[in-house]
């Protein structure tokens, strides 16, 4: 079952504005990640935070992290045509056998930006 | 960095027959490969998890016999899709980690597959 709960579902914004997006989740986390997915391609990793981290930082991203509140946001700073995608948050907890670290995914935000 | 890489990008296949898809991982060794599926507009969904070397632990609901995972070495994983159905049609990705989780989750671009 899907853990991660992204709003909005949908976005859009002007070139040159930022971009916000949020995570809830439901149970205990290691750590959240964020994810970018082009329309029908691959999935690209774009920061890790970890439970125990509060804020991260990398480039014009900037993610959050509320462990208290099961939450985390995503900030795009001064946002471009090119930041145009699908952006998913990812929990890491153990799969069904107990054994691995597993990634479950949220239903993800689609971000427009309009140059 | 790590790559993974998977193949084909695309496939469309008849009902009844069977569909392999392939996920190496090139400059690092996977100890494990995680398949996912996804629908148009939707999330991933995790369908197995699999460790070289031994058999896949697949995610409630997942048909084990109709997706047949594989992981014989270190660099390759494969799904095998049996006796396609249309309802099988989806976009599928592979991600890959190494032990040490020195390159964190690392995903394939995906196959799309479509079941005629």
């Amino acid at each position: 079952s899907q853990q991660g709960e992204e709003d909005p579902q949908a976005l859009s914004i002007q070139e040159g504005e930022n971009a916000t997006m949020n995570c809830s989740y439901k149970t205990s986390i290691n750590n959240l990640q964020w994810y970018r997915q082009n329309s029908g391609r691959g999935l690209v990793h774009l920061i890790l935070i970890r439970s125990n981290e509060r804020e991260k930082h990398s480039g014009r991203l900037r993610v959050t992290l509320d462990t208290s509140k099961k939450s985390s946001s995503l900030l795009i700073t001064a946002s471009r045509a090119a930041d145009t995608a699908s952006y998913f948050c990812a929990t890491a907890g153990r799969n069904s056998g107990g054994s691995n670290y597993k990634l479950t995914f949220g239903k993800g935000t689609l971000l427009t930006v309009n140059p | 960095g790590a790559v993974v890489s998977q193949h084909p990008s695309w496939v469309i296949c008849k009902s009844g027959t069977s569909v392999k898809i392939e996920c190496r991982s090139l400059d690092f060794q996977a100890t494990t490969m995680f398949w996912y599926r996804q629908f148009p507009k939707q999330s991933l969904m995790l369908m197995a998890t699999s460790n070289e070397g031994s058999k896949a632990t697949y995610e409630q609901g997942v048909e084990k016999d109709k997706f047949l995972i594989n992981h014989a070495s270190l660099t390759l994983s494969t799904l095998t899709v049996t006796s396609a159905h249309p309802e099988d049609s989806s976009f599928y990705i592979c991600s890959a980690r190494d032990q040490d989780f020195n390159y964190g989750y690392t995903f394939g671009s995906g196959t799309r597959l479509t079941v005629v």
